[in-house]
This record gives structure tokens, sequence and C-alpha cells, in this order.
């Protein structure tokens, strides 16, 4: 079984420029993470989708950072424009089922960004 | 705010030891943890969860989980230096199921 595919793996811009990662899940499951993690800490989430909806994006930052999973599979996050403070790695991680607490989270290689 | 403590480490243990990791949690409700781990410069792995109170062994892994003391604990049986590694804590069960993690614990597994 394939794993979780992100691209690209790094990303190197200067502030104020904008940046778009793209995430495919584990074919059939139907809900998909973006995590944040900046060096050090533990991933943070940013938003979940289950199929194309968003269940949570309570800590997106809405004015610069964006996503959208068109069809329920594929997902994009992007960042516009972005600041020094975004540096850090982009995870997305995908799970079989919502609903339910038993939800095992798989993670992709992620997306190293850094911002100068 | 719901969070989970972690001791960041490092922990070293030598080679063949029992390596022991805590980690606790703010909220009496929650129902699932999982342990990840993360090598440096590569994304988090699965390596356990656990829904009960009491002990789960996979392996030379055992979560033990004490809700009452809101505490969650991985052993690592026969360490090896390839589990030199952070080990992240990770908490779920909320309205949206999303994960709370910790910041992890760094393990040095010595020769």
């Amino acid at each position: 079984e394939a794993g979780v595919a992100q691209s690209p793996r790094y990303k190197i811009i200067e502030k104020r420029q904008s940046v778009a990662f793209w995430c495919n899940p584990i074919s059939g499951h139907a809900t998909l993470y973006w995590y944040q993690q900046i060096l050090g800490q533990g991933p943070k989430l940013l938003i979940q989708f289950q199929n194309n909806g968003v269940v949570d994006d309570s800590q997106l930052p809405k004015d610069r950072f964006s996503a959208e999973r068109l069809k329920g599979v594929d997902s994009t996050l992007k960042i516009q424009p972005a600041k020094l403070e975004d540096s850090a790695v982009y995870l997305c991680a995908s799970s079989f089922d919502f609903g339910s607490s038993y939800n095992e989270q798989f993670f992709g290689p992620g997306t190293r960004l850094t911002v100068l | 705010q719901k969070e989970v403590e972690q001791n960041s480490g490092p922990l070293s243990v030598p080679e063949g030891a029992i390596a022991s990791l805590n980690c606790t949690y703010s909220d009496r409700g929650s129902q699932s943890f999982f342990w990840y781990r993360q090598y440096s410069g590569k994304s988090p792995e699965l390596i356990m969860s656990i829904y009960s109170n009491g002990d789960k062994e996979d392996g030379r892994f055992t979560a033990q989980l004490n809700k009452a003391s809101q505490y969650v604990s991985l052993l690592i049986r026969d360490s090896q230096p390839s589990d030199s590694a952070t080990y992240l804590c990770a908490w779920g069960g909320d309205s949206s199921y999303k994960l709370i993690f910790g910041s992890g614990t760094r393990l040095l597994v010595r020769p």
C-alpha cells in the first residue's frame, strides 16, 4: 500500500512570496490533515478535511494560508504572502475513518519550507 | 487549552537497557493516545496506539495508560542504537478527533 505522498520535498522562498504544497493521501482514506512542525516542537494541526469538507481550521492563519481538497482526494496548502516565521516542515497526514477516536493518522514525508 | 507534556530530554540509555518515555495530558475525557517515532529530518511514524487503561505490548514496545492519573508511557525493551530518535506523544478524541502532540522526547541509545 502506497503511503502519503507530498511535493515538493524542499522549498526556499523569500518573504512576501507565495508557495503551494501538494498532498495525495493513502488510497481510501477519507480524512486528510495538514500540520505545521517548527523545529523542536510537535506537529500542530492547521486544517482537517473529511472528504472535501473542512472539519477544523481553527488554527489556520486565514489571512495568509489557504487549503483546498477538491474531489475529496488530493489537497493543496498555499501560503501567500510568506513570513519568516512560516519556516517549518509542512506535514500531510491521512486516516481511514472519521468520527472515531481510534483514528490512526499516517504522515507523508513533509515539505521543508525556508523563508528568507 | 488542551495540552500534552513531555520531557524534552535527551534521555540517554545504554544499548540493551529499557528506555522509559513519559507523557502527561490535561484532558480527563481523552480517549485515544498515540506514540510516534521521528528520526531527524524525517516525518513522524506511528509505532503504538492505546485506548484502554493498562498495558499494550507490540514487540519490544509497551505502551501504558493510566487515565485516572492522566499519564501515558512508552517502554522500549532491549534498546538499540537504531531506536535513537524523538518520540512524540499525541492524544485525540475531542469532537474533531484531531491529534494534539507533545513536543517530543529525544532518546539516545549508546552502543
